[in-house]
């Protein structure tokens, strides 16, 4: 089935310093969701992308989307201490049938103060 | 609104014992879903469903079943539960942008 590979599976930086997670897929993706995961708690939803090449900002949050709809990435600038946790993607399986998704394994951020 | 709530947070279970996690969402969202999470695995799908009365297997449906008896209410039934199915076990549901809410999740322990 559909695998979605993202990387690194660790960030440890200097509060201030940027950081970037990877997603990438063997495959086209359909629709590439982010969810930031704090430590103890639950995933909470950040952003959709649909359109290849899109990129969408939230304030210090940049997403983007491939080209080739096979890979995506989501960059913080200037990192705060309120950025730690587990960052995933989400590939909607099947195109947006029935809403399921496929998550990659996530990539844990630390930062240090 | 709660959103999406999950009982119980925590339990300990011993090798073949039964429990049900319920998940209940306020949010009148038709599509649910359950995952479970391990260390290393992100979140894998173990059932979901479309609306009431209709549920389907995810990627790793053995060991469990599901009912949705009510729009709101989505249970996880563990019949004989084993180690392996040691995990944290998140409720979601689906809003109208695609996005998913997820509950607080329910840590389970299999001795």
């Amino acid at each position: 089935g559909q695998q979605v590979m993202q990387i690194p599976q660790y960030q440890h930086v200097q509060e201030g310093e940027d950081f970037t997670t990877y997603c990438n897929s063997s495959t086209t993706l359909s629709n590439i969701q982010w969810y930031k995961q704090r430590p103890g708690g639950h995933p909470v939803f950040l952003i959709q992308l649909v359109k290849s090449g899109e990129v969408k900002k939230q304030k210090r949050l940049t997403f983007q989307f491939g080209e080739a709809k096979k890979n995506s990435s989501l960059h913080i600038t200037a990192t705060q201490t309120t950025d730690v946790g587990t960052y995933f993607c989400a590939d909607s399986t099947g195109g947006t049938s029935y809403g399921k998704l496929t998550f990659g394994q996530g990539t844990i951020l630390t930062v240090h103060p | 609104n709660a959103g999406v709530t999950q009982t119980p947070k925590f339990r300990v279970l011993k090798t073949g014992q039964s429990m049900t996690l319920l998940c209940a969402q306020d949010m009148n969202h038709e599509y649910m879903y359950w995952y479970r999470q391990d260390p290393g695995m992100g979140l894998r799908l173990i059932h979901y469903s479309v609306g009431e009365g209709t549920t389907a297997k995810g990627e790793v449906p053995d060991g469990y079943n599901v009912s949705r008896l009510k729009k709101q209410n989505f249970l996880l039934g563990l019949e004989s539960a084993a180690p392996s199915q040691t995990s944290v076990y998140f409720c979601a549901s689906m809003g109208a942008g695609n996005e998913q809410f997820f509950g607080p999740g329910t840590r389970l322990t299999v001795l």
